[in-house]
């Protein structure tokens, strides 16, 4: 089974609607990420958390939120979609590496179409 | 706002040869530096970190950094089709928080 799972994988929805993705560790990481993926602009980070009770704004986090239900589960929404969050998403964990520091692991990703 | 530039465009090589990509960052104070991985439709894959001035290898990839100039390269030696991807660099600026650069891509041509 993989370590971080997204779901779901690909999503079309309408303006205006409220979607949620989901994302679950199996790897024990304390640390979770959000992030949205747009062709020409990078990766950019919407929220993230040290841990349940810890949850922090990104560089991008306008017109989105997250839920922190568990260490393994940290969820998204976008309480009202709009065409331009059309994107790839990522969640990722992240733990101390080999070297001491933080390092950072990519789920599948979900694909999200707004018309 | 944190810089991150990747700036060269596509990358084409030969099978075999050397591809070698450049980063630079904006932030000074930055300590540690990533290199993922992206194949087409497929999600980040973190293939190199380094946190200290100099060369680190691992495997066929070598990356370099240079926290005076404030840029971070990675070399692959021995390019093979299956390095076709693209590549991004990653910098932490504080509080495990990453910025990325927007990404070059490598097609090796067999």
């Amino acid at each position: 089974d993989a370590d971080v799972t997204q779901t779901p994988r690909n999503r079309i929805t309408k303006t205006g609607k409220r979607i949620m993705l989901e994302c679950s560790q199996t790897k024990g990481h304390d640390r979770m990420y959000w992030y949205r993926q747009d062709p020409g602009l990078g990766l950019r980070l919407i929220y993230y958390s040290f841990d349940v009770k810890d949850i922090n704004k990104g560089e991008i986090s306008d017109g989105y939120s997250v839920s922190r239900q568990a260490q393994a589960k940290f969820s998204l929404s976008l309480e009202s979609a709009i065409p331009n969050q059309t994107a790839l998403y990522f969640c990722a964990t992240s733990d101390v590496g080999r070297e001491g520091t933080y390092e950072q692991y990519f789920g599948p990703g979900t694909r999200l179409t707004v018309t | 706002q944190k810089e991150v530039e990747q700036n060269s465009g596509p990358l084409s090589v030969p099978e075999g040869a050397i591809a070698s990509l450049n980063c630079t960052y904006s932030d000074r104070v930055s300590q540690s530096f990533f290199w993922y991985r992206q194949y087409s439709g497929k999600s980040p894959e973190l293939i190199m970190s380094i946190y200290s001035n100099g060369d680190k290898e691992d495997g066929r990839f070598t990356a370099q950094l240079n926290k005076a100039s404030q840029y971070v390269s990675l070399l692959i030696r021995d390019s093979q089709p299956s390095d076709s991807a693209t590549y991004l660099c990653a910098v932490n600026y504080g509080n495990n928080r990453l910025a990325f650069g927007k990404g070059n891509q490598v097609v090796v041509i067999p």
